[in-house]
């Protein structure tokens, strides 16, 4: 079952400007999490935000959440070339066995 | 900086035969999870162990595939008999415990099964 959707699916743009991706949920989160995976390797973990958390810094990085939206976006400033990669936000469900229930991700190109 | 050992790297095998792979999570994470990624999509759990106890394989196909992690470290997934829909990255991750950390994940195993 799908949980998070990103919105886009694909993005490029040239190196140095921002890039901005967007991820909604369906169900009651305990937090969500941003990822990146880099071709054929496994998932890197960028940040995690707290359900009563509203936004996070870390580096080059800056994640909203709104949760009355049900809706998460991840921004990252001033793009390089090394940040070509897949991202995928996951949604910790707040029933059952706190499965981590990931997105289909957004593919970002970074152009020199 | 710690890792999660995955092995093979890269696996291919012929439909109907049996293949393994396993997973070896950072040292003194009590969590360990299988997930399963289709080219172009999300991973998708197929299985999480508390310990050695599994807490949730309800997205795991019992007919064909089976994980156990008898000592409550290193972990096995193996599927029995191989069909060609099992072509996938198969990912292992571990965390200290569950869902207030960020899970760590091993390279992968590639599995193409012709």
């Amino acid at each position: 079952s799908q949980q998070g959707e990103e919105d886009p699916q694909a993005l490029s743009i040239q190196e140095g400007e921002n890039a901005t991706m967007n991820c909604s949920y369906k169900t009651s989160i305990n937090n969500l999490q941003w990822y990146r995976q880099n071709s054929g390797r496994g998932l890197v973990h960028l940040i995690l935000i707290r359900s009563n958390e509203r936004e996070k810094h870390s580096g080059r990085l800056r994640v909203t959440l709104d949760t009355s939206k049900k809706s998460s976006s991840l921004l990252i400033t001033a793009s390089r070339a090394a940040d070509t990669a897949s991202y995928f936000c996951a949604t910790l469900l707040v029933q059952g066995a706190q499965k981590l229930v990931f997105g289909q991700g957004t593919r970002l190109t970074i152009n020199p | 900086e710690a890792e999660v050992a995955q092995s093979p790297r890269y696996k291919i095998t012929e439909k109907s035969q049996a293949v393994a792979f396993w997973c070896d999570p950072i040292s003194g994470h009590a969590t360990l999870y299988w997930y399963r990624q289709i080219l172009g999509q999300g991973p998708e759990l197929l299985v999480q162990f508390q310990d050695e106890s599994v807490v949730d394989d309800s997205q795991l196909p019992k007919d064909r595939f089976s994980a156990e992690r008898l000592k409550g470290v290193d972990s096995t997934l193996k599927i029995q008999p191989a069909e060609l829909g099992d072509s996938a990255m198969y990912l292992c991750a571990s965390s200290p415990t569950r869902g207030i950390y960020g899970y760590t994940f091993g390279s992968g195993t590639r599995l193409t099964v012709v």
